[in-house]
């Protein structure tokens, strides 16, 4: 298994441009989600998904939009760019949506390489 | 919403010394609580998690407390090593939506 892959590595970007930040994962996780992550502010959820068709927003969600129309992928699109945007993203996966479900294991998320994404 | 507050941002202990990080929540719903441990320009990596029904958990070096009436809970880890310098974080969960990390501990292990 290739486990949480993501794409690009690093992204460049000018103001009020927009890109798609790749995430997929083969373990058939039904739990997707987005942090970022900033120097001194820890993980930040940005957006979340418990299964295909279904997503809802975390604690910084502005300026990010998301779907979920395959189990294996979860892309997160920065609609207009902005330099307070500058940052490392994350993806993450877990087997279930819940803590308690699947067997007690099912939480454990397991997170992506990350992409830095520089906004000029 | 959870609120998680990780002290101290930064820690530094001689090697071979005991290590701990504690972290307060503040949502008594939640119930799992995992710590990951980050080195530089790499992935969060789980190295331990705990839930709600257990008070402590030890995995070799590593270990996890957690106080459900005081909502807090901390990390252990004896006989530092070199590999052991990193960034770690607390996290705390209760349903469905995503985990809320505390802000981050370095942890240095001076030789």
């Amino acid at each position: 298994n290739a486990g949480v892959t993501q794409t690009p590595k690093f992204q460049v970007l000018k103001t009020g441009q927009s890109m798609t930040l790749q995430c997929a994962q083969d373990m058939n996780h039904e739990y997707m989600s987005w942090y970022r992550q900033d120097p001194g502010m820890g993980l930040r959820l940005i957006h979340y998904s418990v299964g295909a068709g279904i997503t809802d927003q975390g604690e910084v969600p502005n300026g990010y939009n998301v779907s979920r129309s395959t189990t294996e992928d979860f892309p997160l699109r920065l609609l207009s760019a902005a330099p307070s945007q500058t940052s490392v993203y994350f993806c993450a996966s877990s087997r279930a949506g819940h803590p308690g479900l699947a067997g007690g294991r099912g939480e454990t998320q397991y997170f992506g390489p990350g992409t830095r994404l520089l906004v000029l | 919403g959870e609120n998680v507050e990780q002290h101290p941002s930064t820690l530094s202990v001689q090697e071979g010394d005991s290590a701990v990080i504690k972290c307060t929540y503040s949502d008594s719903a939640s119930n799992y609580f995992p710590w990951y441990k980050q080195e530089l320009g790499k992935r969060p990596q789980l190295i331990i998690d705990i839930r709600s029904n257990v008070g402590e958990k030890k995995d070799q070096r590593i270990a996890v407390t957690l106080n459900k009436t005081a909502k807090h809970f901390s990390l252990h880890i004896t006989e530092t090593q070199p590999e052991d310098s990193a960034v770690y974080f607390c996290a705390a969960r209760g349903g469905a939506d995503g985990l809320t990390f505390g802000k981050g501990t370095h942890l240095i292990i001076q030789p």
